[in-house]
């Protein structure tokens, strides 16, 4: 809705530029990675998933990367448009049969024109 | 992608009343759960919705304020009882389908606010 990503941290970006996006991950243990979209008035949408045995996963126009060393998950978008302003959240899970997914603080992406 | 209905969409609600939120998924799920969005924050998990028993909930949530059903695979309520203001907040119904890696499908919200 309109409140969401009022209080969150804002990334600015021109048109047609990289946006990197990060997190940091609270739990050691987590093995799965999601990273969601959130538009104005919707729920969240998945984007890319990676698991913990790898570094990187491409999608089209973004890429995923993963640290597990420090904890660290960042979303790069190519030629941001757009289309691409909204919040970002990453979500972590440890691949048990709870499949609950626990979502990090977010960060909304405003693409400048 | 599996599609998930709320409703209501959005309510203005009084103190000290109660008010129950439909999910409705159109496939079998296997996991179904409910979160909550208070206003420019994340989301937190409330509970999984079990089938057919009673739900699980996560630290600082519990039954008596917010009781869920899940009578089938594909429907679940929440209830949020005798609110107050700080329970205003977007209620998000999502669900996981036993084909899928691990990511969660979210319907669009319920758009609570509590005078």
């Amino acid at each position: 809705g309109e409140s969401v990503g009022l209080h969150l941290p804002t990334l600015s970006v021109q048109e047609g530029d990289n946006s990197i996006i990060n997190c940091a991950y609270s739990n050691s243990a987590s093995d799965y990675f999601i990273w969601y979209k959130q538009e104005s008035g919707k729920g969240p949408q998945f984007i890319i998933d990676i698991r913990s045995n790898m570094d990187k996963r491409q999608g089209q126009r973004v890429t995923v990367l993963l640290n597990k060393t420090v904890k660290h998950l960042s979303l790069q978008i190519a030629a941001t448009q757009p289309g691409d302003s909204a919040v970002y959240f990453c979500a972590e899970n440890m691949m048990d049969s709870s499949y609950k997914l626990i979502f990090g603080s977010g960060t909304r992406l405003l693409v400048r024109p | 992608s599996a599609v998930i209905s709320q409703k209501p969409s959005r309510d203005i609600c009084q103190r000290g009343t109660s008010l129950t939120i439909q999910c409705q998924v159109d496939s079998q799920v296997t996991m179904m759960f409910w979160y909550r969005q208070q206003p420019g924050q994340s989301l937190t998990l409330i509970a999984t919705a079990n089938q057919g028993s009673e739900a699980t909930y996560e630290s600082g949530f519990v039954i008596d304020k917010f009781p869920i059903s899940r009578p089938n695979l594909t429907f679940s309520t929440l209830t949020v009882s005798n609110m107050s203001p700080e329970d205003s907040s977007i209620y998000l119904c999502s669900a996981h389908r036993l084909a899928d890696t691990g990511e969660l499908f979210f319907g669009e919200g319920s758009r609570l606010t509590v005078l």
